[in-house]
């Protein structure tokens, strides 16, 4: 499966926007980026997919590199109900579906 | 958004018992499914692949006759962990995958929060 990085951590001030870097320079061309966040105790929450184009949606906006080595999650106005590890993943599933965790990146929001 | 399911939210048992935990689907259907273990402090790890209607099948390193799955229906799979241990304590948690389009989205359910004691 293809791998992703993605910082430990990141703070954001409330209100502000937040871009949530993410690499995946082995991505293969049929590989779809997924974005979840998971809040204490909490069950993943679906945030944004793409493949090649930017996607919007109403909690984000994912830019993708041209390359498609790289990608961006961005969340316009961080509030304090944002905080939560975010997860950048490759569905390189072959179809089965199988999204493979990584480490994330623990978002903190200041007020 | 599709909406999962889990039951209980929360469970405590004693050392050898088994628990049965359940992840339903409510407003679709879900060929697939799975189920992950997630410890404290660390992310989520694909324990197997529920497949409504045939065996499921389990990722390297997980035991499959301690962790029975059974996907039932199309909106239902359940974990079982048998002869629990301590070290089985864990945060479980399924997804099921809703079809929209070209594309699969997995919605994940709230967790299932086993202590053995």
């Amino acid at each position: 499966d293809a791998k992703t990085t993605q910082p430990n951590s990141m703070e954001s001030n409330e209100e502000e926007p937040v871009h949530l870097p993410c690499n995946h320079s082995t991505i293969s061309g049929t590989d779809y980026i997924h974005w979840y966040r998971q809040l204490p105790s909490q069950g993943p929450e679906y945030v944004i997919h793409g493949l090649t184009s930017n996607v919007n949606n109403r909690m984000a906006s994912l830019a993708i590199a041209e390359d498609r080595k790289s990608s961006t999650l961005i969340l316009h106005r961080a509030t304090l109900r944002d905080a939560a590890v975010y997860y950048c993943i490759l569905d390189g599933s072959g179809n089965t579906g199988k999204l493979i965790f990584g480490q994330g990146t623990t978002l903190q929001v200041k007020p | 958004g599709a909406v999962v399911s889990q039951h209980p939210s929360r469970v405590i048992c004693k050392s050898g018992t088994s628990v049965k935990i359940e992840c339903r689907s409510l407003d679709f259907q879900a060929t697939t499914m799975f189920w992950y273990r997630q410890f404290p402090k660390q992310s989520l790890m694909l324990m197997a692949t529920s497949n409504e209607g045939s065996k499921a099948t389990y990722e390297q390193g997980v035991e499959k006759d301690k962790f029975l799955i059974n996907h039932a229906s199309l909106t239902l799979s359940t974990l079982t962990v048998t002869s629990a241990h301590p070290e089985d304590s864990s945060f479980y948690i399924c997804s099921a995958i809703r079809l929209a389009g070209n594309t699969d989205t997995q919605y994940f359910g709230p967790g299932t929060r086993l202590t053995v004691l």
